[in-house]
């Protein structure tokens, strides 16, 4: 049964400590979404990925937020430094690259910054 | 711009029918799209309807689309407790891959 895994599920940390969330997205797919969800905005994309390569990440604060995919069977989002602004459920999410196709989501990352 | 819009709350009772109404804005996003979280976990795909169909039917599930009036629909028949859970309606910026999400409606089953 292939899913979008990510880690770690929950994250408590410090203001201004480093935080790297990952996700391995389904064997196979090429693209990789990185969306946010708060109780205030919804739920936002910030950036994806179509083969390895950052396609939009204008949803992202540049200054702060970082997303690579080192390779194809790993995607990472780091914060650094963390603002307790900061604090929501991060979900990655994997799909074909076609238009049409579904994108599946991982069971995200529940970080707080204290 | 790029706000779809959703009621908050619904509450059904179980075995009833259930209609979740969602107002998107983008009038040329090709495919429109429901999804399903359950508390602590992700997004679920429910179903999706290309833009040039006014509804399709998947079991207990009734999507209707008015692009006129750009109001998506989900229709849950025979709601269960296990439907009880929030339901984002989303759409695809033409062009793009950015799923633009709702803000979710919460449902809520009871007995």
């Amino acid at each position: 049964d292939a899913r979008v895994t990510q880690t770690p599920r929950h994250k408590v940390t410090e203001m201004g400590q480093e935080v790297t969330m990952r996700c391995q997205p389904i064997l196979g797919h090429n693209t990789v979404f990185w969306y946010r969800q708060t109780m205030m905005q919804g739920l936002e994309l910030l950036a994806y990925f179509r083969n390895r390569a950052p396609l939009d990440d204008s949803g992202m604060p540049k200054d702060r937020f970082s997303a690579e995919m080192p390779d194809a069977t790993l995607a990472t989002l780091k914060i650094q430094p963390s603002e307790p602004r900061d604090s929501a459920v991060y979900f990655c999410a994997s799909g074909l690259g076609q238009v049409q196709e579904t994108q599946y989501f991982g069971p995200g990352t529940r970080l707080l910054v204290l | 711009g790029e706000d779809v819009e959703q009621s908050l709350f619904l509450s059904v009772r179980e075995g009833d029918s259930s209609v979740i109404n969602c107002t998107y804005t983008d009038s040329s996003s090709t495919y429109l799209y429901w999804y399903k979280q359950e508390p602590g976990a992700g997004l679920q795909l429910l179903t999706y309807i290309f833009s040039n169909m006014d509804m399709k039917q998947d079991q207990r599930l009734t999507v209707l689309l008015n692009k006129k009036d750009k109001h998506l629909s989900l229709r849950i028949a025979d709601t269960q407790t296990g439907d009880s859970a929030i339901y984002f309606c989303a759409e695809i910026l033409e062009g793009t891959d950015k799923l633009i999400f709702g803000t979710g409606t919460r449902l809520q089953v009871f007995p």
